[in-house]
């Protein structure tokens, strides 16, 4: 199925560990992004990638590094995990000056 | 503040009702509107989406945008059990694709 296909779903660490979540996309889309998903705090921008090669900082971009490996792939990279990182995180695409983001089913992330 | 404002909820109605949901925004550059609908463990799916003021219909779903008063809303009509989800507001920033969302109204519809 076309779509957003994050790896993996769930995932436990121990503080300090590190870890990369992966996120391909089979559109076609120039642009992807990474949100985290807190309760009461929606959808917060991490990094975003307006084309293969490029990648810019969001809303809260500390303590996560990004990769933009080809036109399909979209990597993020915790170097040493917090507590505070306990969250799930969305990868999504999108065509250029669409509206719609087309997302992955997420990856659930404790930090312990 | 924040740039996007959704009250959380939860909203509970009974099935039939027609529900609600609203987000105010701060800036008045924004243009481009959209609700996402998000099923429990699910990804968010774009629900619908509007330029600048007035409204637009998608069968039991209207969206509804007042840039006068920076006011956003979604209504939905012979609410449906199917319908309980949790309901997202997104505006864009600038000139890119970037959305800045709310933080999403929890709905649910009981039979």
């Amino acid at each position: 199925n076309a779509g957003v296909t994050q790896t993996p779903k769930f995932q436990v660490l121990k503080t300090g560990q590190s870890m990369t979540l992966q996120c391909a996309q089979d559109m076609n889309h120039n642009s992807m992004y990474w949100y985290r998903q807190d309760p009461g705090m929606g959808l917060r921008l991490i990094y975003y990638s307006a084309s293969e090669g490029t990648t810019d900082k969001g809303e809260v971009p500390n303590g996560y590094n990004v990769s933009r490996l080809n036109k399909r792939e979209f990597s993020l990279r915790l170097e040493s995990a917090a507590p505070s990182q306990t969250s799930v995180y969305f990868c999504a695409s999108s065509e250029d000056g669409g509206y719609g983001y087309t997302f992955g089913s997420g990856t659930r992330l404790t930090v312990v | 503040q924040k740039e996007v404002e959704q009250d959380p909820g939860p909203l509970s109605v009974p099935e039939g009702a027609i529900v609600s949901l609203n987000c105010t925004y701060s800036n008045s550059a924004f243009q481009y509107f959209m609700w996402y609908r998000q099923y429990s463990r699910k990804g968010p799916e774009l629900l619908m989406y509007t330029y600048s003021s007035g409204n637009k219909e998608d069968g039991r779903f209207t969206a509804q945008v007042d840039k006068s008063s920076k006011y956003i809303s979604l209504f939905i009509r012979d609410s449906q059990p199917s319908d309980s989800a949790t309901y997202l507001c997104a505006t864009r920033s600038g000139g890119y694709n970037k959305l800045i969302f709310g933080a999403g109204t929890r709905l649910a519809v009981h039979p």
